[in-house]
């Protein structure tokens, strides 16, 4: 696989559940991103990670945990999660000397 | 915060009509990228402008950096059925801080 790969695609949880959102890249990158993509909005950054620390956090609510093992893998941890999260979750790596964002294609989370 | 203003919001056109969208921010950014999103994917980079008044071409696509900074467009020539998508400007001065614009839908009619 190349890219960067994101799992699952979809995801329907209940507001009591835990669940984690999955991201994966091949690009030998060293930084790694979260973003909340909701209808008719710009992409909203969350989280940043350069070599496996996290280096923003942009004021994201706390039913939202990342998590960077190594410089390949990045995870999203959900709990308690409101109605209003429901959107496409967005993972990104980039080279942190200064290349652009290469982006998975998402995870569409709905929270009934 | 900053602010990107991305226009227009959406635009439907003929098939071989020249398509142009544009950015323009409140601050002053080092980089200019343009993406594309198509319906169920990611976006992916079309374009990335480092240099102010920096015009560059990708096959049928071409961006500027505006001379000033802060604003930058994106010009699709002769428009296919392929180019339908919602095309995404993002500003920055450090890749952990892009700006993203709201994005600009595109509808290529036959």
């Amino acid at each position: 696989e190349t890219g960067v790969t994101q799992t699952p695609r979809h995801l329907v949880m209940g507001m009591t559940n835990k669940k984690s959102l999955k991201c994966e890249q091949h690009l030998g990158h060293n930084a790694m991103y979260w973003y909340k993509q909701s209808a008719k909005k710009p992409l909203e950054l969350m989280f940043v990670y350069s070599l496996e620390e996290r280096v923003e956090n942009n004021s994201v609510p706390s039913r939202f945990s990342p998590e960077c093992p190594n410089s390949s893998h990045l995870f999203l941890h959900l709990h308690t999660l409101q109605p209003e999260d429901s959107a496409l979750y967005l993972c990104a790596s980039s080279q942190d000397s200064g290349r652009p964002l290469h982006f998975g294609n998402g995870t569409r989370l709905t929270v009934t | 915060g900053q602010q990107l203003n991305q226009s227009p919001q959406s635009m439907f056109i003929q098939e071989g009509e020249d398509v142009s969208m544009n950015c323009t921010s409140s601050s002053i950014f080092n980089t200019w990228l343009w993406y594309k999103q198509d319906p169920g994917e990611g976006p992916v980079l079309l374009i990335a402008l480092y240099k102010a008044g920096e015009l560059t071409s990708n096959g049928r696509l071409t961006a500027q950096f505006g001379t000033t900074r802060k604003d930058s467009f994106l010009n699709i020539s002769a428009s296919i059925p392929s180019d339908v998508g919602i095309y995404f400007c993002a500003g920055g001065n450090s890749w952990g801080k892009l700006q993203f614009g709201a994005g600009t839908q595109v509808v290529v009619t036959p």
